[in-house]
């Protein structure tokens, strides 16, 4: 049971370049989130996932897009990176029932 | 929307003191309060959660405080070790709402050997 995984762990981009950070749970939960992590930011939502095929818009959705691929695999992708981009990325899923958000390891972007 | 509040910022404390860490959240129609550690490099962890049934929880060294009337809750770490140095979140949430927990900004609490 590996929990939350995401792939890659570590990413350098220049400014314009593309990418998909991925995301996959086997906890079979519904629903799911990808989050930036900023200094004295917090935890931020991007966007979230709350069942297979939905996909809503979250605190800070510009500049980026998602595909819930099916239950398990939830993507974040960016089309086109900006420095204001570098940040830590979490994708998280939860367990509706106890309301427990499970996070992933990360994956820190820098865009240069 | 909800909005939740977090303070300290930073917390310093000498091994084997007390820290308590505090959270004031804005919506009353929220009813569950998760708290999680972030270690250095890792993803956020649920240590304790508390609903809104319920005035305290405690796990050996974590306890966990709300009062609803005031829309508080707090974070009390006792008897504090080198490895409780991490980042803690609070957060809440409507159980039966949109399943979106609003998070706090973290508190940096730091234990000095």
């Amino acid at each position: 049971n590996a929990g939350v995984t995401q792939t890659p762990k570590f990413q350098v981009l220049k400014t314009g370049q593309s990418m998909t950070l991925q995301c996959a749970q086997d906890m079979n939960h519904n629903s799911m989130y990808w989050y930036r992590q900023d200094p004295g930011m917090g935890l931020r939502l991007i966007y979230y996932s709350a069942s297979e095929g939905t996909t809503d818009k979250g605190e800070v959705p510009n500049g980026y897009n998602v595909s819930r691929l099916n239950k398990r695999e939830f993507s974040l992708r960016l089309e086109s990176a900006a420095p204001s981009q570098t940040s830590v990325y979490f994708c998280a899923s939860m367990d509706r029932v106890q309301e427990t958000q499970y996070f992933g390891p990360g994956t820190r972007l820098l865009v240069l | 929307g909800e909005n939740v509040e977090q303070h300290p910022s930073t917390l310093s404390v000498q091994e084997g003191d007390s820290a308590v860490i505090k959270c004031t959240y804005s919506d009353s129609a929220s009813n569950y309060f998760p708290w999680y550690k972030q270690e250095l490099g890792k993803g956020p962890q649920l240590i304790i959660d508390i609903r809104s049934n319920v005035g305290e929880k405690k796990d050996q060294r974590i306890a966990v405080t709300l009062n609803k009337t005031a829309k508080h809750f707090s974070l009390h770490i006792t008897e504090t070790q080198p490895e409780d140095s991490a980042v803690y979140f609070c957060a809440a949430s409507n159980s039966g709402g949109s399943y979106i927990p609003t998070f706090g900004r973290g508190t940096s609490l730091i234990v000095h050997p």
